[in-house]
């Protein structure tokens, strides 16, 4: 069952922070986060292998509720190169990773 | 990281037809999947490519439509048979490092069946 995202649009100021929403119905081994620029193939950001831990990538960072079923990116002060569809991915049972509706974030200058 | 290619990158095709794309991975993956993703959408499983064995579908997907192979462990294809203009999509390869959690992705095919 596909996770579900919020929001499904944000549009920032270069500078500005945002927070990215993935949640599930199902329990949850882990939580891998992608970004997707237009044209091009999805690009690995981080992967949440256990529950309230927090991961970062530059000035991204997610974190896991494991007992929540939910994870949580974390854009600060968000620069042009942030633009793109963000995507939650999730593994239950087994190695299929199933991901979310996307959200689109445009950052502006 | 794995480094993936497919090609090719995109192509127009007539209806009742069938486009094989290939999928090659510069390193020993252990696990590939395919992905139909229509633009502006998510990424939907197609199927798990298994070496050396029928591959795995999901449901709404079957063989005779998406026939896949996987003879080796840095290559597979994914045949679209029989085409509709309901086929145009991007179909993208994934394949998992050796560690088997982090997965990568080709930057697609882009199909369109007229």
């Amino acid at each position: 069952q596909q996770p579900v995202q919020s929001p499904q649009a944000v549009i920032l100021r270069e500078g500005e922070d945002a927070v990215i929403n993935c949640s599930s119905s199902k329990a949850l081994y882990s939580v891998h986060w992608y970004r997707q620029k237009h044209g091009e193939a999805p690009v690995f950001l981080m992967i949440l292998l256990k529950g309230g831990e927090q991961k970062g990538h530059e000035k991204i960072s997610a974190s896991f509720n494991e007992k929540k079923q939910q994870s949580s990116l974390y854009l600060t002060a968000s620069q042009l190169s942030y633009s793109g569809t963000y995507f939650c991915g999730i593994k239950a049972a087994g190695n299929k990773l199933t991901f979310g509706g996307g959200t689109r974030v445009l950052v502006k200058p | 990281s794995a480094v993936i290619s497919q090609k090719p990158s995109r192509d127009i095709c007539q209806r009742g037809t069938s486009l094989t794309i290939q999928c090659q991975v510069d390193s020993q993956v252990t696990m590939m999947f395919w992905y139909r993703q229509q633009p502006g959408q998510s990424l939907t499983l197609i199927a798990t490519a298994n070496q050396g064995s029928e591959a795995t579908y999901e449901s709404g997907f079957v063989i005779d439509k998406f026939p896949i192979s996987r003879p080796n462990l840095t290559f597979s294809t994914l045949t679209v048979s029989n085409m509709s203009p309901e086929d145009s999509s991007i179909y993208l390869c994934s394949g998992t490092g050796q560690g088997g959690n982090i997965q990568y992705f080709g930057a697609g095919t882009r199909l369109s069946v007229l």
